[in-house]
This record gives structure tokens, sequence and C-alpha cells, in this order.
């Protein structure tokens, strides 16, 4: 059953505090995209990756947020230190490159930040 | 402004009756198109592709493109209970056919 794993799902913590969220792509995907979805701005993209590479973190807030991908399994998310204004599902999604179209998404990180 | 607007509904409508869903986008450059569906508490999924101007069938969805009104819609015939759901409307952007979507609209199937 391929798809594609977040962690963890839920996730409550202090302001100022580190949050990391992590993502397993489906095996032999190659494009990896980070969303944040509200109810304010709808579904945001943060940053993609190819073939581990970083292409676009435009939509990434700089000073707070960094995205990696340390091998071809894992995407993680960091956000130090987070405010409430983080407070967002997170959602990671995985594609073949080319004329595949079709992004896979995982189940979401609901984070909130008190 | 957002690339892709969307009326935020919610778009109510009687079992069986067709639904009507549109998204207008500012770049005259989008050549493709995406609708994914979100139920609510769940990711989206795609459920069309469309790239030419004119209309494509898949079962009860047809979506529609017309580029030089810089319009797109997604029609869904003998609407369901089960299509309550937030549809959300994404131009393909670049090669890699990234989705950047709108705010999706939110449509009501009512017995």
């Amino acid at each position: 059953d391929a798809r594609v794993t977040q962690t963890p799902r839920h996730k409550v913590t202090e302001m100022g505090q580190e949050v990391t969220m992590r993502c397993q792509p489906i095996l032999g995907h190659n494009t990896v995209f980070w969303y944040r979805q509200t109810m304010m701005q709808g579904l945001e993209l943060l940053a993609y990756f190819r073939n581990r590479a970083p292409l676009d973190d435009s939509g990434m807030p700089k000073d707070r947020f960094s995205a990696e991908m340390p091998d071809a399994t894992l995407a993680t998310l960091k956000i130090q230190p987070s405010e409430p204004r983080d407070s967002a599902v997170y959602f990671c999604a995985s594609k073949v490159r080319g004329a595949v179209v079709e992004a896979f998404f995982g189940q979401g990180t609901r984070l909130t930040v008190v | 402004q957002k690339e892709v607007e969307q009326n935020s509904g919610p778009l109510s409508v009687p079992e069986g009756a067709i639904a009507s869903l549109n998204c207008t986008y500012s770049d005259r450059g989008s050549q493709s198109f995406f609708w994914y569906r979100q139920y609510s508490g769940k990711s989206p999924e795609l459920i069309m592709f469309i790239y030419s101007n004119g209309d494509k069938e898949d079962g009860r969805f047809t979506a529609q493109l017309n580029k030089a009104s810089q319009y797109v819609s997604l029609l869904i015939r003998d609407s369901q209970p089960s299509d309550s759901a937030t549809y959300l409307c994404a131009p393909a952007s670049g090669g890699s056919y990234i989705p950047t979507f709108g705010r999706g609209t939110s449509l009501i199937v009512h017995p």
C-alpha cells in the first residue's frame, strides 16, 4: 500500500519551542512538496524538492522555517522558534517527475502552537 | 492576491442535481489545471487534470477549460451526498506540474 507517511499526526507545543515534522515519500517518487493549510490562506506551497535538492522555498518564512531531505526516504520541516500564527495543518506530498502529474498527499500534521 | 480565485461557498445543491464549481486564474501562462477534492479532516486527492481548451469528462465529472477567458470549471452530474467536500482548483506550475492551489469551494449535497 504505497502512501506518503507523515509524523506526527498531531502536535501541540508552546510558543518558542522547536517543531520538527517528518515525511516519508512514496518509494520511487523524486519530487516532494510541503504545503501549509489554514482557513484564512488555504493551501499554500512552502517548498519543494527534486532528487533531494531544494528547488523552491520562496513560500516559506526564511527566518524560522527550514526544510531538508537528508535522504530519499525522509523529508523534514522545522520551525524554530514556533509562534501561534504557525498553527495549521502541514501536508507533505510526493510525485514522480515528468509526465505523471498526480501528487499524492500524506495525512498531514496538525500543529497547534499555544 | 492569489493566482487562483474560487468562491469559498458553501455551494449547496440537492441530491441528483448538477453542481458547478468555478475558478478564475490570473497567469495567462498557465497551461494545465488540477481539480482536487478534500473531505473534511482529510488530505487532498486528485480527481481531474485538464490541459486542453474544452471539456474533459470522467464519469460524473466534467472539467472545462477556457484559456481565453482564464476560466476553469468542474461540473458534477447526479450529485451525491458523498460528493460533499471542498474542491480545490490548482494551476500546474512548471515542468514538474506543481499544484498551486486556490482556497477551494465547499460543496454540500443535501438529500
